[in-house]
């Protein structure tokens, strides 16, 4: 069964400007939760997603906001981009929203903000 | 607010020692605890977790953890460690039950470099 995978893999943006990134969960998931990581800041959650609803959101600015497709694929898209939104963006998927579920993640996309 | 503190940043052990990779947690209830692994510029993945039952927890890899709940801890363990277990360990919980709020979400740690000599 194929992994979570991310769009693109590498991204650099200029301040001021948005982005999308996508996520494809593994086949069957339902679940799609978003994290930032940082080397300051570490593993920091942004909001999770199941059957098209968001379920949680973490303490991010709205200009972070998210989506997902009745195919379970997810986007997330950052508008007017800042230096300090540079990071590893993580997707991860799981089978239900039911919290003892595991988290499966994606290699990520590395966001370089200049 | 549930947190994970993993108080060391960085393990250096020889090849073939055991390792132990620390974590405590704060949680409203019972806690889900999981540990993670992260090799260099590639994404998490999932070694072991604890839900309920047996203290004790076996995972991928030859990893294990053991919960206390007294000592709100869920520590790493491997008998005897490898080269390629050198890697980036976060420990993360979530509440079994909700509360109510945010607190719903995964928690990580700030990780632990783990580096394992020859």
């Amino acid at each position: 069964k194929a992994g979570v995978t991310q769009t693109p893999r590498y991204l650099i943006k200029t301040r001021g400007q948005q982005v999308t990134l996508s996520c494809s969960p593994i086949s069957g998931h339902r679940s799609v939760s978003w994290y930032q990581q940082t080397p300051g800041q570490g593993l920091q959650f942004l909001f999770e997603y199941f059957s098209e609803t968001q379920r949680n959101k973490g303490n991010f600015p709205g200009r972070f906001s998210g989506r997902q497709f009745s195919n379970s694929r997810s986007e997330m898209n950052v508008s007017t981009l800042e230096l300090g939104d540079s990071a590893l963006y993580l997707c991860a998927s799981s089978l239900t929203s039911d919290r003892a579920y595991e988290q499966y993640f994606g290699p990520g996309t590395r966001l370089t903000v200049t | 607010a549930q947190s994970v503190a993993q108080p060391e940043d960085q393990v250096n052990v020889a090849e073939g020692n055991p390792l132990t990779v620390k974590c405590t947690y704060s949680v409203s209830g019972n806690p889900y605890l999981f540990w993670y692994v992260q090799y260099p510029n590639r994404g998490l993945q999932f070694l072991l977790k604890y839900i309920t039952g047996d203290n004790l927890v076996k995972g991928s890899y030859g990893f294990e953890a053991e919960f206390n709940k007294s000592q709100t801890s869920f520590h790493l363990k491997k008998p005897s460690a490898l080269v390629s277990d050198s890697a980036l360990y976060f420990c993360a919980v979530r509440p079994a039950m909700n509360s109510g709020g945010s607190n719903y979400k995964l928690t990580f740690g700030k990780g632990t470099l783990l580096t394992v000599n020859p």
